[in-house]
């Protein structure tokens, strides 16, 4: 069965700090790997996905993340944090090309930027 | 306009009433979803929809209904409402080529 894990349930990072939130999967196939970031009061916004290709993907607000099939993970990078990062963030998977539509949510990584 | 609109954005409602959480899109998309969220556990799947005639349990359906209106309406129900349903609702669309997620602002409900 599919699972994601997101070991950091909180991360405190000062402003102009760079930042890195794990993600962990497990799923037998190549999975699609998505980030997204739901801020105070609002929805969750994709901030990016891979499907395949290079396994460096580039997102908004100059996130990044990166797959790697050995470890099965697929961490979010910023090299320099903003205080409007300040949000929860949430890695998921979904089923690859069987397509199922269906996501698997990793339990969040609140992340705190202190000034 | 945003592309998903929940309604009501803020519900509080009592042990065993009956409420429904609307969920209406603008972007075409054939598939619809229906997720809660609580602290620490992310977002779980309750229901969802590939199109109008086709609608399928997620993990934690208990409690719950829904109806698919249409293409672009994709409604969740409480039957009889319990303290323990007390969350952030959210719904989603994605189209049928992708399984990128499409989320609506959230319903935050309270069941008294």
């Amino acid at each position: 069965a599919q699972s994601v894990t997101q070991p950091d349930i909180h991360i405190t990072v000062s402003e102009g700090a760079s930042l890195e939130l794990r993600c962990n999967y497990s799923y037998g196939a190549t999975p699609y790997l998505f980030w997204y970031v739901q801020s105070p009061g609002q929805g969750l916004q994709l901030l990016l996905k891979y499907f395949s290709g290079d396994t460096l993907v580039q997102g908004i607000k100059g996130f990044e993340a990166e797959f790697k099939r050995s470890q099965s993970s697929f961490n979010l990078r910023k090299p320099s944090v903003h205080w409007s990062d300040a949000a929860e963030y949430f890695c998921a998977v979904g089923a690859g090309s069987s397509n199922t539509g269906k996501l698997i949510f990793g339990q969040g990584t609140t992340l705190q930027v202190k000034p | 306009d945003a592309d998903v609109t929940q309604t009501p954005r803020n519900r509080i409602t009592k042990t065993g009433k009956r409420i429904m959480l609307e969920c209406s899109q603008t972007k075409g998309h054939d598939r619809m979803y229906w997720y809660r969220q609580d602290p620490g556990l992310g977002l779980r799947l309750i229901y969802y929809s590939f199109d109008v005639k086709d609608i399928n349990k997620g993990e934690i359906s208990d409690g719950y209904s829904v109806s698919r209106q249409a293409q672009a309406k994709f409604s969740l129900s409480l039957e009889s409402a319990i303290p323990n349903q007390t969350a952030l609702y959210f719904c989603a669309t994605s189209a049928i080529i992708s399984e990128t997620q499409y989320f609506g602002p959230g319903t935050r409900l309270l069941v008294l």
